[in-house]
């Protein structure tokens, strides 16, 4: 089974600086997607960025990127140029793509703190 | 963009009572539903993954006679929580997706807190 890993319960990062969250993630498959997910108070999930395993380019999404590293098995998120609105729990998640109804796979999450 | 509507938003049930939780996606055909679940300061834990006309598959430790699931069409799926209990308390997240529409993802509702006195 795949898992997903977050080293980091909480993160903090003061306002227009920069920070980086971590996930690891255990697989033996070659077709995959990893994504990072934004949930606010609101508990509302919301999609931050995407990334496709075949894809060696790392996305970007703004001022969010990932450093994917696939054989070390690593997919971190930068937020840059930190907003207070950035403050949330976000969670790293995994999804085969074995087949089109396989669910998403998250992490236990990083709590992200945004210092005014 | 997609939207997938959940309701209630919360509620608050006596114990013993059952629960009916909807999920509606608005602009898509939902050919799969999953049902995640949240305790607080927790990730979603996934409780079932349902295909529109067929029998939901229920991951290990969720109780399908306790969690029932119905997805009888491509725009609604439902979650009822029968004879409720305090420890069914919790933050429950629906998400859609139409598989067949290649390079989507799923949509999350907004969630529903129960809670159970």
């Amino acid at each position: 089974a795949q898992t997903v890993t977050q080293s980091q319960p909480e993160m903090s990062v003061q306002e227009a600086e920069t920070v980086t969250l971590s996930c690891t993630y255990d697989t033996s498959e070659s077709d995959y997607y990893l994504f990072w997910y934004k949930q606010p108070p609101s508990r509302q999930m919301i999609l931050v960025i995407r990334q496709e395993a075949y894809k060696q380019q790392n996305a970007t999404e703004n001022r969010f990127s990932v450093n994917f590293q696939k054989a070390a098995k690593s997919f971190s998120l930068k937020i840059s140029d930190s907003q207070l609105g950035d403050a949330a729990m976000y969670f790293c998640a995994y999804r085969s793509g074995s087949s089109g109804n396989t669910p998403l796979v998250f992490g236990k999450g990083t709590r992200l703190s945004v210092i005014a | 963009g997609a939207v997938v509507s959940q309701h209630p938003s919360w509620v608050i049930c006596k114990s013993g009572t059952s629960v009916k939780i909807e999920c509606r996606s608005l602009d898509f055909q939902a050919t799969t539903m999953f049902w995640y679940r949240q305790f607080p300061k927790q990730s979603l834990m996934l409780m079932a993954t349902s295909n529109e006309g067929s029998k939901a598959t229920y991951e290990q430790g969720v109780e399908k006679d306790k969690f029932l699931i119905n997805h009888a069409s491509l725009t609604l799926s439902t979650l009822t929580v029968t004879s409720a209990h305090p420890e069914d308390s919790s933050f429950y997240i629906c998400s859609a997706r139409d598989v067949w529409v290649p390079n989507t993802e799923a949509f999350f509702g907004q969630g529903t807190r129960l809670t159970v006195v």
